[in-house]
This record gives C-alpha cells, sequence and structure tokens, in this order.
C-alpha cells in the first residue's frame, strides 16, 4: 500500500527557469493538498484540489504559481521563473475526503541558483 | 484566522525520561488537531491526533491534551527513546475543514 509519492525528491533550477513538481496522491485518496516548508519554519498551506478542480488557492502567490490536479496522472505544482526566494521543501498530502487525515509524502526540496 | 503558537522550540531529554511539548491557539473555531513527526530529509508522518469532543487520546507511549476553555493542547511522550528524535509539529484545522495551519516545530533530542 504505497504512500503518498513525490518527485523529483531534489530539483535544482537556475533564475528564471521552470520548476515543476508532481505528486500522486495515496491509493483511494482524491483530495491533494500543497504546503511549503521554509528552513526551519512551520508548513504553510499552499493550494487544496480534487480531481479536475481547484477548491482553494488562497496560499499561494497570484503570480508564477499554478496547480493542477487532472482527472488522469499525479497533481503538479508549477512555479514559472523562479527566483531565489522560491528555494524551499514542497510538501504535498492526500485524503480520501474532506474532513480527514492528511497523509504527507516526502517532499521536493527546490534549490534556486 | 488560525494561528498556533509552540513550545518550546528545542527540547532534550535523557533516554527512558519524559516529554512534553505545547501549543497555544486563538481561534475557537478550531476543530482538529493532529501531530506530526518530521525525521530529516522526509515528510511529516502523522503520529496521533485529536478533535474537539475530546479532552485525551492515548496510543502507546504517545498521548495529546486538550483544553477547549485554555486553547492549548500539547504532546506527551513517556519513556523516550533515541529513535524519538525528530522534529514534531502541531497543527490545527478549523471551519475550513481542510486547511492545517502548523506551528513552528520541536526539535526533540533523546540523549541515549
Amino acid at each position: 500500500n504505497a504512500g503518498v509519492m513525490q518527485n523529483p525528491r531534489h530539483l535544482v533550477r537556475r533564475r528564471g527557469q521552470e520548476a515543476r513538481l508532481r505528486c500522486s496522491p495515496m491509493k483511494g485518496h482524491s483530495h491533494v493538498y500543497w504546503y511549503r516548508q521554509l528552513p526551519e519554519e512551520g508548513l504553510k498551506f499552499m493550494v487544496y484540489l480534487q480531481k479536475e478542480n481547484i477548491i482553494d488557492e488562497s496560499g499561494m502567490p497570484k503570480e508564477r504559481f499554478s496547480a493542477e490536479f487532472p482527472k488522469e496522472g499525479p497533481s503538479i505544482l508549477r512555479i514559472q521563473q523562479v527566483v531565489r526566494g522560491d528555494s524551499a521543501a514542497y510538501f504535498c498530502a492526500s485524503s480520501p475526503a474532506r474532513g480527514y487525515e492528511q497523509y504527507f509524502g516526502p517532499g521536493t526540496r527546490l534549490t534556486v541558483t | 484566522g488560525e494561528n498556533v503558537e509552540q513550545h518550546p522550540s528545542t527540547l532534550s531529554v535523557q533516554e527512558g525520561d519524559s516529554a512534553v511539548i505545547k501549543c497555544t491557539y486563538s481561534d475557537s473555531a478550531s476543530n482538529y488537531f493532529p501531530w506530526y513527526k518530521q525525521e530529516l530529509g522526509k515528510g511529516p508522518q502523522l503520529i496521533i491526533d485529536i478533535r474537539s469532543n475530546v479532552g485525551e487520546k492515548k496510543d502507546q507511549r504517545i498521548a495529546v491534551t486538550l483544553n477547549k476553555t485554555a486553547k492549548h493542547f500539547s504532546l506527551h511522550i513517556t519513556e523516550t527513546q533515541p529513535e524519538d528524535s525528530a522534529v514534531y509539529f502541531c497543527a490545527l484545522r478549523g471551519g475550513s475543514n481542510y486547511k492545517l495551519t502548523f506551528g513552528k516545530g520541536t526539535l526533540l533530542t533523546v540523549n541515549p
């Protein structure tokens, strides 16, 4: 019973490039959440998606960031024109329905040089 | 909005001792309080949670207590072991029923 999977685990991008982070939820889970963790900080909510729908993106910067969770395939968090301040660990969590426990993946550590 | 303060930021104990981490919050609509353990280079792992209609919950060496009147909840680890060393995060969820708000974490070190 595989848990939440994220790839890549580590991603290095130069300023101005694009970063694509992928998340496959646990089997049977159709709700996905993305959180960002800055060094020595707690996780901060970014976006909540169900299949083909963005439910709440209030924690995501309005520019350069986008997220999707298509009918088939993983959820994608996309960061365009990355800047140094985007360097962080990005975690995806999933749950079988709203209001249930959220289980986290191992994260993608993004470094912008 | 939801906000949570976590203390202490670091905690060092001897193996076999107990460890207590406390979190306080301000939004009375908060109704779900999970605790996560994060080991170096890994994602947060849910270790125990409690809902607002319960005052205490235990799972082997781990317990969580909730005081809704005072708006605080605590994680208690008894008979600590070196493998308990990690960063522990409290979190809460309120009226949205999906958005978790996290504390800043407590680095627990259990010395053998």
